[in-house]
């Protein structure tokens, strides 16, 4: 079984460039996590869907962040502009289902906004 | 959300068995304590979860308090492999935000 596939591994972009990140769930898994990870912090929970809908976006700065998933399948999540404290790893998740016990993570994006 | 206490870090030697505490003194009912941990430069990956009684699988097993208000994960034979950050997550179920909030974890040192 394929795992979490996500890309790319590294970017590195100046501040007030914008980025993209690109996630693909395990196959017939309907929901999927980002989260965010600085350097020495736990994954923090950025926005969840269920198939192409929005669960939970609480904790997503809005005014610079954004995620689309829809077809229910791949997702997107940009950031525009980039700011210096936007440096972390970008982590994409799914589950069979939202309430299920296990999530899969995928390898992560590292950014780094110079 | 209820929170959970880790110690920041743990050393073992390598074929010894190892005990990670969690204390999670404010846990509700419905909340089921999960365990991930992630290795160096990858993503976290699911360990075990349990909400009573004590689970085992091919990772590791968990132990958890009569007064659910601690746990261990007990991994049997720690390897090179198991050098990870180990995080103690409760996750409530029902009605409700479903996600995981992860901490600072347990960095696991294993000595060879």
């Amino acid at each position: 079984e394929a795992g979490v596939a996500q890309s790319p591994r590294y970017k590195i972009i100046e501040k007030r460039q914008s980025v993209a990140f690109w996630c693909n769930p395990i196959s017939g898994h309907a929901t999927l996590y980002w989260y965010q990870q600085i350097l020495g912090q736990g994954p923090k929970l950025l926005i969840q869907f269920q198939n192409n809908g929005v669960v939970d976006d609480s904790q997503l700065p809005k005014d610079r962040f954004s995620a689309e998933r829809l077809k229910g399948v791949d997702s997107t999540l940009k950031i525009q502009p980039a700011k210096l404290e936007d440096s972390a790893v970008y982590l994409c998740a799914s589950s069979l289902e939202p309430g299920s016990g296990e999530q899969y993570f995928g390898p992560g994006t590292r950014l780094t906004v110079t | 959300d209820a929170k959970t206490t880790q110690p920041n870090s743990m050393e073992s030697n390598e074929e010894e068995p190892v005990h990670l505490p969690c204390n999670h003194s404010t846990i509700s009912g419905t909340d089921y304590i999960h365990w991930y941990r992630q290795l160096p430069s990858q993503g976290p990956e699911y360990v075990i979860h349990g909400l009573t009684s004590n689970v085992n699988n091919r990772m590791a097993s968990l132990a958890i308090a009569e007064d659910r208000k601690s746990s261990t994960l007990i991994l049997h034979r720690a390897t090179l492999r198991d050098a990870a950050v180990y995080y103690c997550i409760l996750k409530r179920t029902g009605a409700g935000s479903y996600q995981l909030t992860f901490g600072k974890g347990t960095k696991l040192s294993v000595i060879p």
